[in-house]
């Protein structure tokens, strides 16, 4: 059963244009959820998170939105680059857990020049 | 440099031939985790340590082991592979707390194939 759902497993977008990835979850324990961004070749890299008390944080060209009704986040690249092309992971952490991280199967984002 | 490292990077073995993925990080981080990813699947905790001869199971834990005897080394052990634990396998480290949350940092990943 899977607590944490990335529904598309790509998506492509034009470079200069708007990339939103989404992400759904079960629990509403959750209490902080990260966005992880993964190279080939490489492990995953932790790019941005949010508290469940929050319903956006943003850094730079980042921005990550929470529907904690729609049990439902977002990451939104604006603009997006060629650099940008990866997978991107979502993840929930809940407090008190000492398995720390849930994650999502992954959206593999391609950014066209 | 802080970092995690794993060792091999690559590894095709046969079906029953004990092997070890090491991982070591310099960040004296008391938690350290092994996950495998899966096309469809994401990332999978199969073993987690909270410290010092503290580990527990993941999601996935049959047909691995683990232990911790230093505070900066995880091994992961694989007794018997087979075939269905061909995958590619990330550990990963950062501070302890069950509070909040404090970013894992992985390592670059190691292929197994199990043939």
């Amino acid at each position: 059963d899977q607590q944490v759902k990335q529904n598309s497993p790509s998506l492509s977008v034009q470079e200069g244009r708007i990339s939103i990835l989404n992400c759904d979850y079960t629990n509403s324990m959750f209490d902080y959820f990260l966005w992880y961004k993964k190279y080939p070749a490489e492990g995953p890299t932790f790019l941005i998170s949010i508290s469940s008390i929050k319903d956006k944080n943003e850094d730079g060209r980042f921005t990550v939105f929470l529907n904690k009704s729609a049990k439902h986040l977002s990451l939104h690249i604006v603009p997006s680059q060629p650099g940008d092309s990866a997978v991107y992971f979502c993840a929930a952490f809940l407090s008190g857990s000492a398995r720390q991280l849930t994650f999502g199967s992954g959206t593999q984002l391609t950014v066209l020049p | 440099e802080a970092q995690v490292t794993q060792n091999p990077r690559y590894l095709i073995t046969v079906t029953g031939k004990k092997l070890t993925v090491t991982c070591s990080q310099n960040m004296n981080h008391e938690y350290m985790s092994w996950y495998r990813q899966d096309p469809g699947l994401g990332l999978r905790q199969i073993y987690y340590s909270m410290n010092v001869e503290v580990t527990d199971k993941g999601d996935v834990p049959e047909g691995y082991k683990v232990s911790r005897k230093e505070k900066r080394n995880f091994p992961l052990i694989l007794e018997s592979p087979s075939p269905n634990q061909t995958s590619l396998y990330f550990c990963a480290s950062s501070q302890t707390s069950l509070g909040r949350y404090n970013e894992q940092f992985f390592g670059p990943g190691t292929r197994l194939t199990v043939l």
